[in-house]
């Protein structure tokens, strides 16, 4: 176990929908990362926040959209889903930034989301 | 830009061959290197990592050296065992910089 905590475990909803996935970091980590995982592109990093702030942005779609709240757990909203968005969804934590000594990224269970 | 390239994959091998899965990297300052593995129907675990050229990370048999002059992080096991079949990611991260994974390579490993 990881200690972080991804919800729902599945999800499954129709093209056009939005969802919202929820990421709950390890105790004390600051940063959050979502990555999507599917079958035909690998493991593709989404965004990073950092203590309530956007720190990077990777291969995400504007339909995509994230937070991180005061409490430090983040939210991944994803919009006008489409087939081709099915995938599974990652959510990391570690201590700090990226480099330093304590940059272990440490994965949730993951979202696997079905879009139909 | 940063990236990681990893040797392709599936690979299967027979319990208690030896494995090397092969990893390069650039970057443009001095990264820390990771593996990572991932279970069917897992998330990622970290496997092993190094901080600065030479390090050699090690973890549950397996091996890996952070090699500056050859821009490389190979993995490696003596003996596999049916158990480690996964998928493999090597990493890296640099100050500031987000997390850069490899495509991941598939190990069975058959009795």
């Amino acid at each position: 176990d990881s200690g972080v905590t991804q919800t729902p475990k599945h999800l499954i909803t129709a093209t056009g929908q939005r969802v919202t996935l929820r990421c709950s970091p390890r105790s004390g980590d600051l940063s959050v990362y979502w990555y999507q995982q599917s079958l035909d592109q690998g493991l593709q990093f989404l965004i990073q926040y950092y203590n309530g702030e956007e720190r990077a942005k990777g291969n995400i779609l504007e339909r995509f959209s994230a937070q991180q709240f005061p409490d430090l757990h983040s939210e991944l909203n994803l919009s006008s889903l489409e087939l081709g968005d099915s995938a599974l969804y990652f959510c990391a934590s570690s201590v700090a930034l990226a480099g330093g000594p304590s940059d272990t990224q440490y994965f949730g269970p993951g979202t696997r989301l079905t879009v139909l | 830009g940063d990236s990681v390239t990893q040797m392709e994959g599936p690979v299967t091998l027979s319990e208690e061959a030896f494995l090397t899965i092969n990893c390069t990297y650039t970057a443009t300052g001095y990264p820390s290197l990771f593996w990572y593995v991932q279970y069917p129907g897992e998330g990622l675990q970290l496997l092993l990592k190094a901080t600065k050229a030479d390090d050699k990370g090690s973890n549950k048999g397996f091996e890996a050296t952070y090699r500056k002059e050859t821009t490389s992080f190979h993995l490696e096991k003596g003996s596999v065992q049916v158990s480690d079949s996964a998928v493999y990611f090597c990493a890296l991260s640099e100050a500031g910089n987000q997390f850069y994974f490899g495509t991941g390579t598939s190990l069975t490993v058959i009795p």
